[in-house]
This record gives C-alpha cells, structure tokens and sequence, in this order.
C-alpha cells in the first residue's frame, strides 16, 4: 500500500516486556518521527531520524529505543514497557521540498497492563 | 525551546456561525503548519505557510501567517458540524542542527447543529 503505515494497530501487553512498534513509508522520504498522543499533553516527540542510520533523541525518549536500518522503516522498541507508556502512538515522515510537511500514519493504540 | 501556543483550546460554536483560532509561536520562523484530527483518527495535513503573510483556503477554512506578529489564525466560516475535529499548528525552527517541528496543544472544536 502506498503512503505511511504502522502496525499494529491495537496492543496490549504486560509491565517489563518489550515492545516494538512498526513504521513503514513508501515515498522514499528522508525524516522520520515517532510521536506519543496523550490527554493533556499534545503530541510529544519521541525519536527522529534524517536519514538511513541517523537518529536522534526528541522531547520524551526514555525507555525508547530506535533504528533505522532502511529508509522506509522506522521501528520503535519499547524495551521494558511501563504503564506510563500507555499511549497513542504517531509515526510520520517529511520529505524535504522546501517545508517540514508531516504526513502521519494511522496510529497504534497501546496499552501497558 | 520552542513555545506554541494554541487558543482557545477548546471552542464550542453554533453552526452558520464564524471564529478564529490562534498560534502563537515564541521563535523566529517562517513555515507554519496547520493539521486536523478526527476523534479516534490520525492527523491530516490541512495547510503549509511558508512565508510571511502566507494565506491559504479550503472551503470554510483559512490560514494566514504573521512571521513578525509571529502568529497564525485559522479562521473558521460559517462552521457546519462536518469541522468538528482538534486542529493543531505546527511550527518549523532551527533548533542548530535539523529544522525541528514543534507542535500546538491543539484546539478541539465543536461545532452545534
């Protein structure tokens, strides 16, 4: 499918196991996100990547864990989850033509029991 | 550190009826995004100002930028309940390295039949 996907959608799991969360975009755009959405507090940046193995730290990364070995995905690793973790997660991607302009995947849901 | 502030956060309003939301931004920039949210949904790009005085319009919807003032509005014409959503603003910056985006609290609107 074209465009930006995240999978999956939905998840629940259990304190102290680890979690990754799937991106994948098929414009071939450079910059990649991940954002966590929770009441109160906006989208938060998580983790960022201008390219192939370049990634860096955004507003909130502890207890995250990125790569990005391609430039179509960009996983992101929950090594221990926690209930604080429990959150909507955003993936999007730029391509730079002269702005900054996101395009979001769908979001995956994930609850920490 | 980057401020964006949205108000108001929340806007109740009649149907036929007109109003204005507000992004404030405490950094010089000159691109300024604006995106919707459906309840339960991703985020969808709805305008890109790249310059000061940019306006854009779509329908009931139009952006403008005041890169001075640093300020968008997004004024709302004539709301039909189809705009009830949580708009937020996006603002690029130079944090040093890479162009970084910083988003709104958001503004979720509701639009009355």
């Amino acid at each position: 499918d074209a465009g930006i996907t995240q999978s999956p959608r939905y998840k629940i799991t259990e304190t102290g196991r680890q979690v990754t969360l799937m991106c994948h975009q098929t414009w071939s755009h450079s910059y990649m996100f991940w954002y966590r959405q929770d009441l109160g507090h906006g989208l938060r940046l998580i983790y960022y990547s201008a390219a192939a193995d370049i990634t860096d730290k955004g507003e909130v990364p502890d207890g995250y864990v990125v790569s990005r070995s391609k430039t179509e995905n960009f996983p992101l690793t929950l090594e221990s989850a926690t209930r604080s973790q429990t959150s909507v997660y955003f993936c999007a991607s730029s391509g730079w033509s002269g702005s900054n302009e996101q395009f979001f995947g769908p979001g995956t849901r994930l609850t920490v029991l | 550190e980057l401020k964006v502030e949205q108000n108001p956060l929340f806007l109740s309003m009649q149907e036929g009826k007109n109003y204005t939301i507000y992004c404030n931004y405490s950094t010089t920039s000159d691109r300024l995004y604006w995106y919707r949210q459906d309840p339960g949904k991703s985020l969808e790009s709805l305008f890109v100002l790249l310059s000061n005085g940019a306006v854009k319009q779509e329908g009931r919807l139009m952006a403008s930028l005041d890169t001075k003032a640093r300020l968008s509005t997004l004024h709302i014409t004539a709301a039909v309940h189809d705009l009830s959503a949580t708009y937020f603003c996006a603002v690029d910056w130079d944090s040093g390295g890479y162009q970084k985006v910083t988003f709104g609290t958001g503004t979720k609107l509701q639009v009355i039949p």
